[in-house]
């Protein structure tokens, strides 16, 4: 069946990059997205990409897809205390959208 | 995004309550979408409706019962919960059949006593 996993956390200093880390299993996903959640509020789309690209940027996000390994990242550059939040990647499956367990991004000052 | 609104955002009910959740979309969406999320769990996807159809039940129990009586609204009839239903509900609607990306609400923070 389709699955996506996380890690659960991730803690930087501002300024610095962020990395979160997203595996699915599902190879006939066509689109990847990733969604922030800030506390209180719903999911807000943030930037995806389609199956066939290897890498996409818009501004500080930069998305990496390794389709071989099923494996997808967001870099966040120079992350700010606006960043912190709940971030969630998900596949497009047969089904509907299938959501990570989402990582927590910790921004320290 | 501020094309899906949620009301109420937070609603506290007893267990013998009926009470129902409004989802809608200004967007011209087809597609509308129930989640649950809670803290121990990832989003869970309860009902989805395709131009006013239901098209998928994700096993959710009978006590939910979800209304879609246009492409714009959706709602989510409760009754007799239980404490373990405390959670956020999201609503969220997809553009068309071709694209994949979902748009949400802010939730209903909802909470059984």
């Amino acid at each position: 069946g389709e699955d996506v996993e996380q890690s659960l956390f991730l803690s930087v200093r501002e300024g610095d990059s962020s990395v979160i880390n997203c595996t699915y299993t599902d190879s006939s996903s066509t689109y990847l997205y990733w969604y922030k959640q800030e506390p209180g509020a719903g999911l807000q789309l943030l930037t995806y990409i389609f199956s066939n690209m290897d890498m996409k940027q818009d501004q500080r996000l930069t998305v990496l897809l390794n389709k071989k390994d099923k494996h997808l990242s967001l870099r966040i550059a120079d992350t700010q205390t606006g960043d912190s939040a709940i971030y969630f990647c998900a596949e497009a499956g047969r089904r509907a959208l299938t959501f990570g367990s989402g990582t927590r991004l910790q921004v320290q000052p | 995004e501020t094309g899906v609104t949620q009301t109420p955002r937070h609603l506290v009910m007893g267990m013998t309550n009926k009470k129902s959740l409004k989802c809608e979309q200004h967007l011209g969406h087809n597609a509308m979408y129930w989640y649950k999320q809670s803290a121990k769990k990832p989003l869970e996807l309860m009902f989805v409706y395709n131009f006013k159809e239901q098209t998928e039940n994700n096993s959710v129990p009978s006590r939910f019962s979800p209304e879609c009586p246009n492409s714009s609204h959706l709602f989510l009839h409760l009754h007799t919960l239980q404490p373990e239903d405390s959670a956020l509900y999201l609503c969220a609607s997809r553009p068309t059949d071709t694209s994949y990306e979902q748009y949400f609400g802010p939730g209903t923070r909802l909470t059984v006593t």
